[in-house]
């Protein structure tokens, strides 16, 4: 079973819906990321969360918002979709303490359509 | 806005051939990594160098800094149409915090 899952996969949307990406880990890890990926911009940091009681804003925050509802489960929300949102959204976590300092573990991503 | 800006953008060679690809950097970082990304999927973590390493290998990779220049390097040899990927390059700029910034990106095509 793969250690970061996210749900759903793809999703395609109307302009003004309320949407939730999921982001599931059994890695045990304490930090987890949300990024999205546009062509020709590589990686953007939306939210962290260092622990369940820890979240921050990163690059692009507008327009989203996060939930992290366990040390395993972290989600992000887009309010009211707009079509400039359409992207590919990755989850990801990392934990320095256990070794491998600040390497993060991807998802399969989840490719977002807003019409 | 990006910290790391990765040259070239695209890049297509014959298979057993080997690959460079280069990141540059704007500001002092903690540590530098490389990612590789098949098409649509996650990205995977491929190997860290941290600010007072040189070089570092790992298998076919081998990953340079010179943090005098603001810049790092990614070889692989001995290409295979299996390392068919996107690259990025990501820099830990803010302590030990694990916030990553990543570049754009680096197109690799290994052709059999």
């Amino acid at each position: 079973d793969a250690d970061v899952t996210q749900t759903p996969r793809n999703r395609i949307t109307k302009t003004g819906k309320r949407i939730m990406l999921e982001c599931s880990q059994t890695k045990g890890h304490d930090r987890m990321y949300w990024y999205r990926q546009d062509p020709g911009l590589g990686l953007r940091l939306i939210y962290y969360s260092f622990d369940v009681k820890d979240i921050n804003k990163g690059e692009i925050s507008d327009g989203y918002s996060v939930s992290r509802q366990a040390q395993a489960k972290f989600s992000l929300s887009l309010e009211s979709a707009i079509p400039n949102q359409t992207a590919l959204y990755f989850c990801a976590t990392s934990d320095p303490a256990q070794g491998a300092a600040d390497t993060q573990y991807f998802g399969p991503g989840t490719r977002l359509t807003v019409l | 806005s990006q910290q790391g800006e990765e040259d070239p953008q695209a890049l297509s060679i014959q298979e057993g051939e080997n690959a460079t690809m280069n990141c540059s950097y704007k500001t002092s970082i903690n540590n530098l990594q490389w990612y590789r990304q098949n098409s649509g999927r996650g990205l995977v973590h491929l190997i860290l160098i941290r600010s007072n390493e040189r070089e570092k290998h790992s298998g076919r990779l081998r990953v340079t800094l010179d943090t005098s220049k603001k810049s790092s390097s990614l070889l692989i040899t001995a290409s295979r149409a299996a390392d068919t990927a996107s690259y990025f390059c990501a820099t830990d700029s803010s302590g030990n915090t694990g916030k990553l910034i990543f570049g754009q990106g680096t197109t690799l095509q290994v052709k059999p």
